[in-house]
């Protein structure tokens, strides 16, 4: 079954403890991203990526790393969290860029820092 | 910069009713339109899209959006909306490339026995 997989889906955490998330697509895809929701904001971008070793800074990216060393994996980490960063995340992917290409995503990880 | 305005954060349909959500979009460019729907629990999944050609997007699953160049809008309708329709309903805008897709803050739909 074609589908973009997070882990975990929940997380508690402590200030300044380093955490990832994974986030695996099995559909070949060429671009992943990140996002984070949050009540009354809806779907902010935290980074992206449009292929393998090719990442760039979304809409909100401090305090969030990324790498893409392989192209279905897009893990997303967090070096010192903050409880600011207390969120639901999701990962989604697409075939490519451009037109006719609808983005996919995971079920969320619901993270809380205290 | 392109932006998404979803003016209801809320709204409550009765059973069998019609259903409107409201969309507005500022993009400099030809716009690429979606709306994307998310239950609770799950992440999003795409409903509709609009990408160039005749305004009213084809129906799925009831839905229908009809692209507004003049009022920049892009509002999703249903003639009879069904329980299972109760979700979160976004909106979003985007140009040839995804890295600069923006959604939204959403739209909760409420239906009402």
């Amino acid at each position: 079954e074609a589908q973009v997989t997070q882990n975990p889906r929940y997380l508690i955490t402590v200030t300044g403890k380093k955490l990832t998330v994974t986030c695996s697509q099995n559909m070949n895809h060429e671009y992943m991203s990140w996002y984070r929701q949050d009540p009354g904001l809806g779907l902010r971008q935290i980074y992206y990526s449009m292929n393998v070793e090719v990442t760039d800074k979304g809409d909100v990216p401090e305090g969030y790393k990324v790498s893409r060393k392989e192209k279905r994996n897009f893990p997303l980490i967090l070096e010192s969290p903050s409880p600011n960063q207390t969120s639901l995340y999701f990962c989604a992917s697409s075939r490519q860029t451009g037109v006719g290409s609808p983005l996919h995503f995971g079920n969320g990880t619901r993270l809380t820092v205290t | 910069a392109q932006s998404v305005t979803q003016p209801d954060i809320h709204i409550t349909v009765s059973e069998g009713a019609s259903l409107e959500l409201r969309c507005n979009y500022s993009y400099g460019a030809t716009p690429y339109l979606f709306w994307y729907v998310q239950s609770p629990g799950q992440g999003l999944q795409l409903l509709l899209k609009y990408f160039s050609g005749d305004t009213l997007v084809q129906r799925i699953k009831g839905f229908e959006a009809e692209f507004k160049r003049s009022q920049s809008s892009f509002n999703l309708r249903k003639p009879s909306v069904h329980w299972s329709d109760a979700a979160e309903y976004f909106c979003a805008v985007g140009g040839s490339g995804y890295s600069t897709l923006t959604f939204g803050k959403g739209t909760m739909l409420l239906v009402s026995p």
